[in-house]
């Protein structure tokens, strides 16, 4: 029973435009949602955050879009860059779960010069 | 300051046997957790170490365990390998336990022939 899903497990996108990569939980009791992105031969690296408390949480480039409703986030990145083609890995955790994290199982980025 | 490190990058065991993986948190984290990453699977949670006690399972069976050290450092151990045991075992430390933020090392590829 996969609590995190990441439906779209590749995406390409033009260097410059904008890169959407959505995820869907269905356990309610999430209340903090992070996205890592991970390139090969390394672990994954901390990219944002968003407590259920918001529905978006900005950084540069990056925004985290939260849709508690709909148990739907999506991460924007623009504008896109060669360097952000990666594999990017949404996580959920609940504060009922001594805050264990459940991750999706990632969509490849590919950014085209 | 240094990152989180895994010994060894890479292994190959052969199945029956048991093998013992080592992380170094970052300097100043009690935590770590470990994860197994598989092909389609994403990142599956396996058990969190904060002050030498796990404090913190994931659905796996008893094959796996580990350990932490007072220096926070910790080990990780597969008894009776089975094929189904070839994955990148990641390692992630955090400053405190259940903390959200968890930094990863590189990972450890096991190979069970």
């Amino acid at each position: 029973d996969q609590q995190v899903k990441q439906n779209s497990p590749s995406l390409s996108v033009q260097e410059g435009r904008i890169s959407i990569l959505n995820c869907d939980y269905t356990n309610s009791m999430f209340d903090y949602f992070l996205w890592y992105k991970k390139y090969p031969a390394e672990g994954p690296t901390f990219l944002i955050s968003i407590s259920s408390i918001k529905d978006k949480n900005e950084d540069g480039r990056f925004t985290v879009f939260l849709y508690k409703s709909a148990k739907h986030l999506s991460l924007h990145i623009v504008p896109s860059q060669p360097g952000d083609s990666a594999v990017y890995f949404c996580a959920a955790s609940s504060s009922g779960s001594a805050r264990q994290l459940t991750f999706g199982s990632g969509t490849q980025l590919t950014v085209l010069p | 300051k240094a990152g989180v490190t895994q010994t060894p990058r890479y292994l190959i065991k052969t199945r029956g046997q048991q093998v013992t993986l080592s992380c170094s948190p970052i300097s100043g984290h009690r935590s770590v957790s470990w994860y197994q990453q598989t092909p389609g699977q994403g990142l599956q949670f396996l058990f969190e170490y904060f002050s030498e006690t796990q404090r913190n399972k994931g659905n796996f069976p008893g094959r796996f365990s580990g350990r932490q050290f007072s220096n926070s450092r910790s080990e990780m151990n597969v008894s009776t390998l089975e094929l189904g045991d070839s994955a990148l075992y990641l390692c992630a430390s955090s400053l405190e336990l259940a903390n959200n933020e968890q930094y990863f090392g590189p990972g450890t590829r096991l190979t069970v022939t």
